[in-house]
């Protein structure tokens, strides 16, 4: 059974440019959910998906964008690309009805803008 | 503002030795917290929960303690092995995460 897919693996950007970050859930699971982790931090909220709206939002831009597709999959998509957006970008996949319990995290994506 | 804080940024424990992690929050409204556990290269895997009605929750080598009135968690691991090294993360139940604590269990 396939867990949380995400790619790619690494990415070198240039600031200014735009990058789109992909992931797919472990099956049976239709809430996706990303978090981006700075060197040294904690995961942090970006947004929630499921039924191909944003649930939810934390404190991030609106560079920050993404989408869920009907089969669940999503992306995340990132303009303007700053220095700061350098971080690893993790995705997790649960079921809505088991709210925080059953998270899967994909490997993450390793984004780094120069 | 920081709602789940995790002041240890690193611990370095003897294989066999008892590891205990800290966790501290802000919020007495959250219902319940969870950790996880991140090897390199992996993205955070769960490992024990607490209800915020019980003070001790126990699965195998891994307990985790509650202590409200102090808005405290920790996660106590006997005995330690050095396949328990790993970044250990705290959360709360809206999945706010502590900036994680570095274990390292050595023979």
């Amino acid at each position: 059974d396939a867990g949380v897919t995400q790619s790619p693996t690494h990415l070198i950007k240039t600031r200014g440019q735009q990058v789109t970050l992909r992931c797919s859930p472990k099956s049976g699971h239709d809430t996706v959910s990303w978090y981006q982790q700075a060197l040294g931090q904690g995961p942090q909220f970006i947004f929630q998906y499921y039924e191909e709206e944003e649930r939810q939002r934390g404190n991030f831009p609106d560079r920050f964008s993404g989408h869920q597709f009907p089969n669940y999959s999503s992306e995340l998509n990132v303009n303007a690309l700053l220095l700061g957006d350098s971080a690893l970008y993790l995705c997790a996949s649960s079921l809505a009805a088991r709210g925080s319990f059953g998270y899967t995290f994909g490997s993450g994506t390793r984004l780094t803008v120069v | 503002d920081q709602q789940v804080k995790q002041n240890s940024p690193s611990l370095s424990v003897q294989e066999g030795r008892i590891s205990i992690l800290n966790c501290d929050y802000t919020n007495s409204m959250f219902d319940y917290f969870l950790w996880y556990k991140k090897y390199p290269a992996e993205g955070p895997t769960f490992l024990i929960s607490i209800s915020s009605i019980k003070d001790k929750n126990e699965d195998g080598r891994f307990t985790v303690f509650l202590n409200k009135s102090a808005k405290h968690l920790s996660l106590h691991i006997v005995p330690s092995q050095p396949g328990d090294s790993a970044v250990y993360f705290c959360a709360s139940d809206k999945l706010i995460f502590g900036t994680g604590t570095r274990l390292q269990v050595f023979p």
